[in-house]
């Protein structure tokens, strides 16, 4: 049983320019998560999708947007980035409010 | 009152020690506590939960003392081993199971 997968492993991008990070959850689970985690910091979370809609959202600009799609899979898309956008991006998969698994993360540069 | 302070941020125990790390929530409206380990450059992996109906919790080595009126939990870990060598995060969850997490502590269990 494949655990939660996340695509790409590391990314580099350029100030202004626009990103989309992927996700695939543990078999069986509908609800996915998005953290950032900064260096040395806890992860901080940015919203959850359950059945293809953004269901709750934490302190990040609308330049965070994220879709789910019919088979739970979810992307994060990040516009205008900033150098302070830089960190370790986990998706995190569960059942409807029940223990969240997490994904290796995408490290994401921004120069 | 979303936050969750962690307590210390580093630690150095023996192998064969117990470990003790704690933390500490202000909204009564969490009731779920789970910890996490995270290796470098890994995604954070679940180690053990707890909900506020028990007051402890053990999984192996693993222990969660919960003291609901304190506000406070924490995670023991018993006859350390230096593959026990990580960042440990708390969190709390409501409903949602949104997760709030603490700044995580670096354990180091020396030979």
């Amino acid at each position: 049983d494949a655990g939660v997968t996340q695509s790409p492993t590391h990314l580099i991008k350029t100030r202004g320019q626009q990103v989309t990070l992927r996700c695939s959850p543990k078999s069986g689970h509908d609800t996915v998560s998005w953290y950032q985690q900064a260096l040395g910091q806890g992860p901080q979370f940015i919203f959850q999708y359950y059945e293809e809609e953004e269901r709750q959202r934490g302190n990040f600009p609308d330049r965070f947007s994220g879709h789910q799609f019919p088979n739970y899979s979810s992307e994060l898309n990040v516009n205008a980035l900033l150098l302070g956008d830089s960190a370790l991006y986990l998706c995190a998969s569960s059942t409807w409010a029940n223990e969240q698994f997490f994904g290796p993360g995408t490290r994401l540069t921004v120069l | 009152q979303q936050q969750v302070k962690q307590s210390p941020q580093s630690l150095i125990v023996q192998k064969g020690g117990i470990s003790i790390i704690n933390c500490a929530y202000e909204n009564t409206a969490f009731d779920y506590f789970p910890w996490y380990q995270q290796f470098p450059g890994k995604g954070p992996a679940l180690l053990i939960a707890i909900r506020p109906d028990v007051s402890e919790k053990k999984e192996g080595r693993f222990t969660i003392s919960f003291n609901k009126s304190a506000k406070q939990f924490s995670l023991h870990i018993m006859d350390s081993q230096p593959g026990d060598s990580a960042t440990y995060f708390c969190a709390a969850g409501g409903a949602t199971n949104k997760l709030i997490f603490g700044t995580g502590t670096l354990l180091a269990v020396q030979p």
